[in-house]
This record gives C-alpha cells, structure tokens and sequence, in this order.
C-alpha cells in the first residue's frame, strides 16, 4: 500500500522558518519526482515546487511566490522528501500537501506527471 | 504559464442527475509526440487531501466509478458525473502537467 506521512509544520512568526517532511512507502521512492501543493484557508490549490529523482537529475522547480525561500530536497536513503521554508510570509498560512509526481525523463526529454498519490496534509500557520 | 479556467465556479445537481464541469487551458495540452493531453481531474472532499480521478484527460483511475468520465483535447475539456450520487459531493480541480510551474483550475464546487 502506497503511503506518503507528513509531519512538521506549526506556527512561525512572519520571517521565520519551518521544515516539513514526507515520507514514503509502498512504492520505489528513488526513482519518483515528488511535488508539494498547498491550500490555504477556503481556496483552492496551488502548486508550490517539484524535485525530480536523482536519476532524472534531481532538479528542483518552484512556483514564483515561493522562489528564493522554500528550498525541497529528498534523502532517498529515508525515503523522504522535505520542504524548509524561509522568511515565511502571513500568505504562506496554509495547508501544505507532498504527492507522488509521475514524472519521468526518457533520454533527453522529460513528461510531466499526475498527482496519484498524496500525503494527509500538514497545517502551516504564519502570524504575529 | 499555462492559466486553468474552470466552469462554473458552484454547480447544483439533482441526485442521478447529470453533471458536467468545464476546464480551458489558454495554450494546448496536447504533445504531439505522444498524442497525449497532459490534464488530470481531482475530486477533495472538506479536510481531506485531493484524490486522482482521470490523468491523461480521459483515463479513469483504478477504483473510481465508471460514473466519471473525462473527455476533450488542446485546450478544453470537461469532467462528466453521469448519475449523481450524494457521495459526489465534493469540489472538483483540474490540473495540468504539460509544464512547469505546474496549475489548478480554480475549483468548481458541486452540490445536490
């Protein structure tokens, strides 16, 4: 069975930091793109970035309101994929979400994916 | 970047009624190298995580009802609920993947 468990998240103070992490299971973590979407209060979703496998070249792509200061990384040894954001902002208050991105490079080209799976969510709250 | 417009934004149905939302993308989705729309349609029920229903603009997920169906091609699409259950309630997002920064329709609620 697939399953992706987030945990961290919280509250931070405007310019503050906080990490979350995903971990997997139930399917070949290293060689899967990992994305993070998030929600804040009643609106709608909103990706936020994308790492590829290692095997793919490992490169990280982010949606500009978060260029800069959220940074993803994975360490496929834990089967895990993190996201430490910086200098949050009051409009980064949000329920933040990794999925399993199917993803993939063939040669030189690379195919987006679906989102087939996500994680169970994880609370971000940012005020003063 | 690719803008995802859905309609309508709220939509009431009756039970076994028939529901069509809409999604418009402002370039194609369509690759020409594998014939492919790179558009997918989630189902999020309040408090819980968005579900995978159709990927490849047509394609049904394992386990979802034949009641779903997803059709169209380029820029504009649609998400079919062919006789409408009460457990279909739900705010429905469709999603392109055919390039980064990836995007979401904004929503369309659905109702009995």
């Amino acid at each position: 069975e697939v399953q992706l468990v987030q945990s961290g998240g919280g509250s931070a103070k405007p310019g503050g930091s906080l990490r979350l992490s995903c971990a997997a299971s139930g399917f070949t973590f290293n060689t899967a793109w990992m994305t993070w979407v998030r929600q804040a209060p009643g609106k709608g979703l909103e990706w936020v970035g994308r790492i590829k496998s290692k095997n793919d070249g490992g490169a990280t792509h982010y949606a500009a309101p978060v260029r800069g200061r959220f940074t993803m990384s994975r360490d496929d040894s834990k089967n895990t994929v993190y996201l430490l954001m910086d200098s949050l902002r009051t409009e980064d208050t949000a329920v933040y979400y990794c999925a399993a991105d199917g993803g993939y490079c063939t040669g030189s080209i690379c195919y987006g994916g679906y989102f087939d799976y996500w994680g169970q969510g994880a609370l971000v709250t940012v005020s003063t | 970047d690719i803008v995802m417009t859905q309609s309508p934004d709220s939509l009431a149905v009756s039970l076994g009624g028939r529901a069509t939302i809409h999604c418009k993308s402002n370039q194609s989705l369509l690759y020409s190298s594998n014939n492919k729309n790179f558009l997918a349609w989630y189902q999020q029920n309040p408090g819980q995580p968005p579900k995978l229903l159709i990927y490849w603009a047509s394609t049904r997920e394992s386990g979802v009802p034949d009641r779903f169906s997803g059709s169209g091609s380029g820029t504009d699409f649609s998400l079919t609920i062919s006789s409408l259950q009460a457990e279909d309630v739900a705010v429905y997002y469709c999603q392109q993947y055919y390039s980064t920064p990836r995007s979401f329709g904004q929503g369309t609620k659905l109702e009995i």
